[in-house]
Parts: structure tokens; sequence; C-alpha cells
């Protein structure tokens, strides 16, 4: 079954802080992996997928096939950087699959 | 910039009653999502739809609910007889060409339609 997993509700860090939304998952084949970000008041959108293996506003994520994981990482937190973060996946199927979403407050 | 629009932004229906929610996708996209977010909760895939028809269905999409693309533009969600529990954020979402790596996974989304079931 396809499953992901997001551990923390809500991240508060401060301004310049290091920040690392966890996110593993559960997929028997090859997934690929996505984070989606929600700005207060805003759409759902795109922020990385693991395959064009890029950096998007400082944030970047690897995939670690030995531990299913798929964290999120920003080395200096930004207060815009405040928002609902979504890992998701797709398998066999072009369905994205949700994690249950991790809250990032960042403080001034 | 193209995007998916939704109609309403707000619906608020009495228990038992129909209700249909309205999508645009962005014009040149060929597969279509419903998903749905109870409060507090994550965003759950309900359906997809391609060619015309339904490609895949979620164990929550029962024969409540149904999908129809009655024309060029519009992509609808019709729930027949409304449940307390059917209360959420509907989403729905288009993609243009699935199986293309440039853009698998970018799933272009509505802002939702809030459904409030009294």
């Amino acid at each position: 079954a396809q499953r992901v997993t997001q551990p923390e509700k809500l991240l508060s860090v401060f301004k310049g802080a290091p920040v690392e939304l966890k996110c593993n998952y559960s997929y028997s084949g090859s997934p690929e992996l996505f984070w989606y970000v929600q700005y207060s008041r805003q759409r759902l959108q795109l922020l990385l997928r693991h395959i064009s293996r890029e950096s998007i506003k400082g944030f970047t994520a690897d995939l670690n096939k030995g531990e299913t994981s798929f964290h999120l990482k920003k080395p200096f937190a930004q207060e815009e950087d405040s928002a609902m973060y979504y890992c998701a996946l797709t398998g066999n199927t072009d369905k994205l699959i949700f994690g249950t979403g991790t809250r990032l407050q960042v403080f001034p | 910039e193209p995007e998916v629009t939704q109609t309403p932004s707000h619906q608020v229906t009495q228990m038992g009653q129909e209700v249909i929610l309205r999508c645009v996708p962005i014009s040149n996209h060929l597969y279509f999502y419903w998903y749905r977010q109870i409060l507090g909760q994550k965003v759950e895939f309900l359906v997809s739809f391609y060619n015309n028809e339904i490609s895949e269905k979620s164990e929550i999409f029962d024969d409540q609910f149904s999908v129809e693309r009655p024309d060029g533009s519009n992509f609808t969600l019709k729930i027949r007889s409304t449940k307390l529990e059917d209360s959420a954020m509907y989403f729905c979402a288009s993609i243009w060409l699935a199986g293309d790596p440039s853009s698998t996974g970018e799933l272009f989304f509505g802002e939702g339609s809030r459904l409030t079931v009294l």
C-alpha cells in the first residue's frame, strides 16, 4: 500500500534557524516524491520534486531509498516560509498520495 | 498564468440535498482530479478522470459521488445525497500529460470549494 507519513503536525523555528520537515513513505516500487506547499489563503502548489533535484526558495529534499525518506530542508528559515507543507508520492498511477502535512511557523 | 478555477467557493446545504461543485481545469490539461480535505485532516484522493471516463477512484468515492465533463471546459463533482461527513474542502486539480517526466506530479490545484452540510 502507498502511504506517506509526516510525523510533525507543527514545526516552529526562529528566523535564520535551520529547518527539516520529515517525510517517510511506504511503497513497494519506485515512487516519485514531491513536496507541495500551501501558503495562507492560497492554493496548494508544487514546491519541488525529487526527480529534478533542484533547490526552490532555498529548500532541498533528497530521496533516501534505504530509509524511505524524503525530508525537506532549508539552512536558514525565513518568515515567508511559514505555510503548510505536504509530502506526496505517486506510484504506478498518476494520483498523488499526500501526507497529513506539517505546519511550519517561522518567528521573527 | 492559467489557473484552475472552482465554484462555488463555499456552499452550505442541508443533509440529503444534492450538491454540484464545478471546476474549470487548465485548458490544455488532460487529466482531472478531485481531492477533499476534511478539517484538520489530510488531503485525500477521490477520483481521477481522463478521456471522458473515470480512470481511478478511491474507496471514498462511492455511489453517492459522480463526476462529469459536460462540455469542453467544465469538470463537475456531484454528491447525490449529502451527509454530515461530506463537509470538507473539495479541491479540483489538473495535469497536462501523465507519464511526461516534466509534468509528472505537478498537479495544478484550484482554490477549493468548502462544503458545509448541516
